[in-house]
């Protein structure tokens, strides 16, 4: 069973482009959870997706990110028009969604810099 | 103030030393994660406990609820053991983390 899949692992865009990190959740997982580490900063939650659905994104910034967990496919985290402020590594983790399960896995990271 | 609050934030120690790592927390939750992240590297789940105590190996993860407070213990602490030691509340809902800010443990041969 493979685990939590993050790509690309490291992503290098120039000011003003887009950047879409993607997360596959473990096999059976419904539910995805985005993380954001800036530099010399701890974890910080950023958005929570079922599958189709946006259920608490209160940690998204409210300009440039997106997040979107389709029927099929991965999660995708995009931000557009990235600045340096947004160089940091992004975390996913999944978990089954399943009532008293809190456990989330996560995802190795995908390490964004912004030149 | 932090919801979740870890100390100590540095902690440097000898090969073979006993090791104490302590959270706390100021809002209800459902469970608590302990993390172990290596430089650069990603995430490890090392326990997640919401009562009692659990123990896998050299490492011991107690937690009190009533006094909202978690403790990590490594025993016999090896230099592999360096890395930054999180943990992380999941919230009454039972859905979002939230992160102390890191113990950078230090294992000196």
């Amino acid at each position: 069973n493979a685990g939590v899949m993050q790509n690309p692992r490291h992503l290098v865009r120039r000011r003003g482009q887009e950047a879409r990190l993607r997360c596959s959740p473990m096999k059976g997982h419904s539910h995805v959870y985005w993380y954001r580490q800036l530099p010399e900063e701890g974890l910080k939650f950023m958005v929570y997706l079922q599958k189709e659905n946006i259920i608490d994104e209160s940690g998204m910034p409210k300009e440039r990110f997106s997040a979107e967990f389709p029927k099929e496919g991965p999660s995708i985290l995009r931000i557009q028009q990235v600045v340096r402020g947004d160089s940091a590594a992004y975390f996913c983790a999944s978990s089954p969604g399943l009532a008293g399960i809190y456990e989330q896995y996560f995802g190795p990271g995908t390490r964004l810099t912004v030149t | 103030k932090n919801e979740v609050e870890q100390s100590p934030q540095n902690l440097t120690a000898q090969e073979g030393e006993f090791i104490t790592i302590n959270c706390s927390y100021s809002v209800g939750i459902s469970a608590l994660h302990w993390l172990q992240q290596h430089p650069g590297g990603g995430i490890v789940s090392l326990f997640m406990l919401s009562s009692g105590k659990k123990k896998h190996g050299r490492l011991i993860a107690t937690i009190n609820i009533q006094e909202k407070h978690s403790s990590l213990h490594i025993t016999a602490s090896h230099p592999r053991d360096s890395a930054v030691y999180i943990c992380a509340a999941v919230g009454a809902s039972g859905s979002r983390l939230t992160f102390g800010e890191g113990t950078q443990l230090t294992v000196n041969p």
